[in-house]
């Protein structure tokens, strides 16, 4: 039973960059959201669904987007890479918003 | 202006000695909830507890409770008998209208010998 799945684990980019993470969930969860992490900062939303073929913008939104085509995918890119970006990136998904939310392992994305 | 605020980044406790960790949060909807996570050094994020804005009673699991304020709002985490293994990060959590959920800056809390 895989849970939540994050691809890939660890990314450096350089400036510019694009590229996009995915999350896959195997339990069927409507809700799927996307946080960064940062020292100091706590987890910040960036973006989340609340089912398939619908995003909604979080509490950091600006250079990134997402796409939720797939129930059980949510993917978050990330068009032009700043250095800015450089975080640990946690998906996370639930059957609603009153339940826990079952995390992925975590992307360490370093951008220089 | 913070949503919902931890006002200890860290704390040390005796082993076996209850600790309360503080969250307050700021909304002026009637149907919200709060989780507490705790994130130990491995990185991973473990649920530990849920309040329905509308529960009346306080939620509880196993050694964790959430001392629910709403008039204060404030949604404490209380951790009995406190363990080694407790030793973690812990962030509280806040859902939000929309069923957005957006956490805290999170308590580092250590568990001495």
């Amino acid at each position: 039973n895989a849970g939540v799945t994050q691809t890939p684990k660890f990314r450096v980019l350089k400036t510019g960059q694009s590229m996009t993470l995915l999350c896959a969930q195997d339990m069927n969860h409507e809700y799927m959201y996307w946080y960064r992490q940062d020292p100091g900062m706590g987890l910040r939303l960036i973006h989340y669904s609340v089912g398939e073929g619908t995003t909604a913008k979080g509490e950091v939104p600006d250079g990134y987007n997402v796409s939720r085509l797939k129930k059980q995918n949510f993917l978050l890119g990330l068009e032009s890479a700043a250095p800015s970006q450089t975080s640990v990136y946690f998906c996370a998904s639930s059957w609603t918003a009153r339940m826990e939310l079952f995390f992925g392992e975590g992307s360490r994305l370093t951008v220089l | 202006a913070q949503k919902i605020t931890q006002t200890q980044p860290g704390m040390f406790v005796q082993e076996k000695e209850a600790v309360t960790l503080d969250c307050t949060y700021d909304t002026s909807d009637q149907s919200y909830g709060l989780f507490w996570y705790k994130q130990p050094s491995s990185g991973e994020m473990i649920f530990l507890i849920y309040q329905g804005s509308y529960d009346e009673q306080n939620a509880t699991e196993g050694r964790y409770s959430l001392n629910f304020q709403k008039a204060r709002k404030s949604a404490n985490l209380v951790i009995s008998a406190s363990q080694l293994g407790d030793s973690a990060m812990y962030f509280c959590a806040m859902r939000e209208p929309g069923d957005k959920i957006i956490f805290g800056k999170g308590t580092r809390l250590h568990i001495l010998p």
